[in-house]
């Protein structure tokens, strides 16, 4: 069984703070991809990762996968209350399924 | 281009009953899954379908089935609720045989509560 282990679970921090979640496996991924969900919705894909060592940025996020392709972060830098939300990362793996690990609920106060 | 849309949006069942919940995928996505997401929780795998066929299923018991329809829309079928049941259910849609990049599209839910 692919598992994946998110941390911290929750995160409370104020705007123009730095943080960063981690997503660690003892498995390997053909990908990894993270996912923001916000209350009532599905979660909406950010960026697939791929390649080991691959390096994603999107505005203030940076993604990266490790070199194995068993772990993956995400670094949001001088976050902002519009970031607040569920976190979620998930490996595309065998059996034509997404792993999801617990999601980091971050909110980002004003 | 239309999204994942679900069916319904909010449900309440009493332990025992039977439930379909519906999704139509989004346009030009051939692969249909189902995911369980608990209160506070990540989402579990249930199945994936393609072709009208299960092709790939998680760790949950047989009373959990789903179907696929020729336009690529499905249902997911829950016998003999039971209160752990209680959860959001969440479809996604992919373009089968396309590089992983582009991920999988997800609609909003249906919200199942099991009394």
């Amino acid at each position: 069984t692919q598992l994946l282990e998110q941390s911290p679970q929750f995160l409370s921090i104020q705007e123009g703070e730095n943080l960063t979640v981690y997503c660690n496996s003892s498995s390997v991924f053909s990908s990894l991809q993270w996912y923001r969900q916000e209350p009532g919705e599905g979660p909406v894909l950010l960026v697939t990762v791929v390649t080991g060592g691959e390096v994603k940025k999107l505005k203030r996020l940076t993604f990266q996968f490790g070199d194995a392709r068993k772990d993956s972060s995400l670094h949001i830098t001088a976050a902002q209350p519009g970031d607040t939300g569920l976190y979620l990362c998930a490996g595309d793996g065998a059996g034509n399924m997404l792993t999801f690990g617990g999601g980091t609920r971050l909110m980002v106060k004003p | 281009e239309t999204g994942v849309t679900q069916s319904p949006t909010h449900l309440i069942k009493t332990r025992g009953q039977q439930v379909t919940l519906r999704c139509s995928s989004q346009s030009g996505h051939n692969t249909v899954s189902w995911y369980q997401q608990a209160l506070g929780q990540g989402p579990q795998f249930i199945f994936q379908y393609y072709r009208e066929e299960e092709n790939g299923r998680g760790n949950f018991p047989p009373r959990f089935s789903g179907l696929q329809f020729p336009n690529y829309s499905s249902e997911l079928n829950v016998n003999a609720l039971e209160l752990d049941d209680s959860a959001l259910y969440l479809c996604a849609s992919s373009p089968r045989g396309l590089p992983p990049l582009h991920g999988y599209t997800f609609g909003s839910g249906t919200r199942l509560t099991v009394v």
